[in-house]
């Protein structure tokens, strides 16, 4: 079946404009998580759904960044007044459920590089 | 607080060679240890993973790890590494509860002809 999807894959805004980053994750999977890639900072997380809810936003870096995930499905991570610092590759992934006793493998999409001018 | 340190920032190896990657955790309790590839362009892949058992886990593509608890550390090894194999490397910590992965600084791979 098909994998989790980002779109788009490269954003380029000015500084001070909102973006919207979207992903969609594997049918049926019901938690999903956003990364972010930057060069200084390696893979960071920065916040977990589970269903709609979002129990874990502490990996969020300001109250610029905010993400909603509708239907159980689709998400969106959106930046407001992007600075040049938001310039990274965001990542999603989906999993089956969340971890209680158990693992189940996260998924990555391929990503949304945003440069931010 | 979970951590992953990867020393090597950058490693060259000639095709054919053998390949060790270094991993080291820090968990408070069990941990489960992740590696994953990175090709340019593309999204994490996972290689191999470790919960609970044997040590010593196979992944994909003739890759393979061993945990080492006394040593807190996660190492991954290829026998003998094929030009396709360069990329970057990542390894990841996770435990029980909602599986929020912490992950190392990446190593990148050069493979040489």
């Amino acid at each position: 079946g098909a994998g989790v999807s980002q779109s788009p894959s490269n954003k380029v805004t000015e500084k001070g404009k909102d973006v919207e980053l979207r992903c969609d994750p594997i049918s049926g999977h019901t938690a999903l998580y956003w990364y972010r890639q930057s060069l200084g900072q390696g893979l960071e997380f920065l916040i977990y759904f589970q269903g709609n809810s979002a129990p874990d936003k502490s990996g969020l870096p300001s109250d610029r960044f905010s993400a909603e995930r509708t239907g159980g499905s689709v998400s969106t991570l959106t930046i407001q007044r992007t600075q040049q610092e938001d310039s990274a590759v965001y990542l999603c992934a989906s999993s089956l459920a969340g971890q209680r006793v158990s693992y189940n493998e996260q998924f990555f999409g391929p990503g949304t590089r945003l440069t931010v001018l | 607080a979970q951590s992953v340190t990867q020393p090597d920032i950058h490693i060259t190896v000639s095709e054919g060679a053998s390949l060790e990657l270094r991993c080291n955790y820090s968990y408070g309790a069990t941990p489960y240890l992740f590696w994953y590839v990175q090709s340019p362009g593309q999204g994490l892949q996972l290689l191999l993973k470790y919960f609970s058992g044997d040590t010593l886990v196979q992944g994909i593509k003739g890759f393979e790890a061993e945990f080492k608890r006394s040593q807190s550390s996660f190492n991954l090894r290829k026998p003998s590494v094929h030009w396709s194999d360069a990329a970057e490397y990542f390894c990841a910590v996770g435990g029980v509860g909602y599986g929020k992965l912490t992950f190392g600084q990446g190593t990148i791979l050069t493979v040489h002809p």
